[in-house]
């Protein structure tokens, strides 16, 4: 059974860093390209960050760019986001999701349930 | 403000046949494939259709997607109480070089 689990979430002060963390099994990890998604409360979905299995190309939305770094660790099955200067805008629950691997398709066929981050002074 | 246009709710009831709209523009839906998901309240998106009309396992067939130039569409036929969630469409956008979203549209089951 494929499973996404998020953690790292937390409260942080404006300005402050945050590293979140995505825990993958059920599948080859390593084959597949991997996405981070949030969700700011009571909004819609937006798109974050993407990376593919091999960490090149990495891609981010011009809203986390130069702020927010994705990596990954294939041998350990795990997905990140490293995020810095965080401002009140990037409150939301951050999802890791699962890539289709269809190029230019955002077909994103497995979720987790997600970290909560909140920044606020 | 969000890339793709869809409306804010639509409701229907049982049995009943709903759409669900997504307009985008050239750099979007009009050069690359859409996508929708259905988030139920509490949980997290749940892939629905994929490249317009991709269906996948699991999904009944009572969803089905469709686009045309620069606007896609949810059909959702046999409209059930389950199927009430926050629906999402999905594109590539060419411009800004990564997945945008639309707004979320609201499906009551009446």
């Amino acid at each position: 059974e494929v499973q996404l689990v998020e953690s790292g979430g937390n409260l942080v002060q404006p300005g402050g860093s945050l590293r979140l963390s995505c825990a993958a099994s059920g599948f080859t990890f390593s084959t597949y390209s991997m996405n981070w998604v949030r969700q700011a409360p009571g909004k819609g979905l937006e798109w974050v960050s993407y990376i593919s299995s091999t960490s090149r190309p990495i891609l981010y939305a011009d809203s986390v760019k130069g702020r927010f770094t994705i990596s990954r660790d294939n041998a350990k099955n795990s997905l990140y986001l490293q995020m810095n200067s965080l401002s009140d805008e990037d409150t939301a629950l951050y999802y890791c999701a699962r890539d289709l691997g269809v190029p230019y398709n955002p077909a994103f066929d497995f979720w987790g349930r997600g970290t909560m981050v909140t920044v606020s002074s | 403000q969000s890339v793709l246009a869809q409306p804010p709710s639509v409701s229907g009831t049982p049995g009943q046949k709903v759409t669900i709209s997504c307009s985008g523009s050239s750099s979007n839906i009009g050069s690359n494939a859409v996508t929708w998901f259905q988030q139920l309240p509490g949980a997290a998106p749940k892939l629905l259709i994929y490249t317009n009309n991709q269906r996948p396992s699991g999904v009944p067939d009572r969803f089905s997607g469709s686009k045309s130039a620069t606007s896609a569409s949810l059909a959702i036929s046999g409209l059930q109480s389950e199927d009430e969630a926050d629906y999402y469409c999905a594109a590539w956008d060419d411009s800004l070089s990564g997945p945008v979203f639309g707004g979320g549209t609201k499906l009551t089951v009446l």
